[in-house]
């Protein structure tokens, strides 16, 4: 079936660097998302994202997280700077469209923040 | 805002079981997924069923839209079932709401 990517599959970095997770989602999906799982706990809801611009994010979502797909590139989370609560799964995902369409999710990016 | 409920939490089965899995959902939704989280943490999607039955290999799901309940029913379980169920809704129809999962240990 159809695949997302994301690169790096693992991350590590000091706390206040900055990090930018990158995802490849399906070639003709519109909408994007990202998500995060703390180890061993729920997956939460960050972001959705569709024609450049932040549709809606959680409270997760702090001002130091930024997304961006420049044309049609890598769908890509930034935090800057990083904090040691960052350390968690990121997984991304994509869609063809909103509501009652499937979301395709990648492997996820383990971000370490030391 | 939607929430998601799964039960059992967990569930150890001896191979060649069936199990019944359940997701329960506070408001009404238009997408309903089914997800398999491996014990190394990566994420495979399973079933979309927002409403009805549908088969894949030994996995049905059966979503009852008007009662926000869904099952997952897993025939003659193997050893590599083992690892977590995770339900998701959409709420509002942009995200998807994640319950805690149901962790599955089948033994041999």
């Amino acid at each position: 079936g159809p695949k997302v990517l994301q690169i790096p599959s693992h991350q590590i970095i000091d706390m206040g660097q900055m990090v930018t997770l990158n995802c490849d989602p399906v070639s003709n999906h519109l909408y994007f998302y990202w998500y995060k799982q703390i180890l061993g706990q729920q997956m939460e809801f960050l972001v959705n994202f569709y024609n450049g611009k932040v549709m809606e994010k959680s409270k997760l979502f702090k001002d130091q997280f930024s997304v961006e797909r420049p044309d049609g590139s890598y769908f890509t989370l930034k935090i800057q700077p990083t904090a040691l609560e960052d350390s968690a799964v990121y997984f991304c995902a994509s869609s063809w469209d909103w509501g009652g369409y499937e979301q395709y999710f990648g492997p996820g990016t383990r971000l370490t923040v030391l | 805002g939607q929430q998601v409920q799964q039960s059992p939490a967990s569930l150890v089965l001896q191979e060649g079981e069936n199990a019944e899995l359940q997701c329960n959902f506070s408001s009404t939704a238009t997408q309903l997924q089914w997800f398999y989280q491996s014990p190394g943490g990566s994420l495979v999607s399973l079933l979309s069923n927002p409403s009805g039955t549908k088969h894949t290999g030994r996995l049905t799901s059966t979503t009852v839209t008007k009662e926000r309940r869904s099952s997952l029913h897993i025939s003659s379980s193997q050893t590599t079932d083992s690892g977590t169920y995770l339900c998701a809704a959409y709420q509002g129809g942009r995200a998807l709401i994640f319950g805690t999962g149901t962790t599955v240990s089948v033994s041999p």
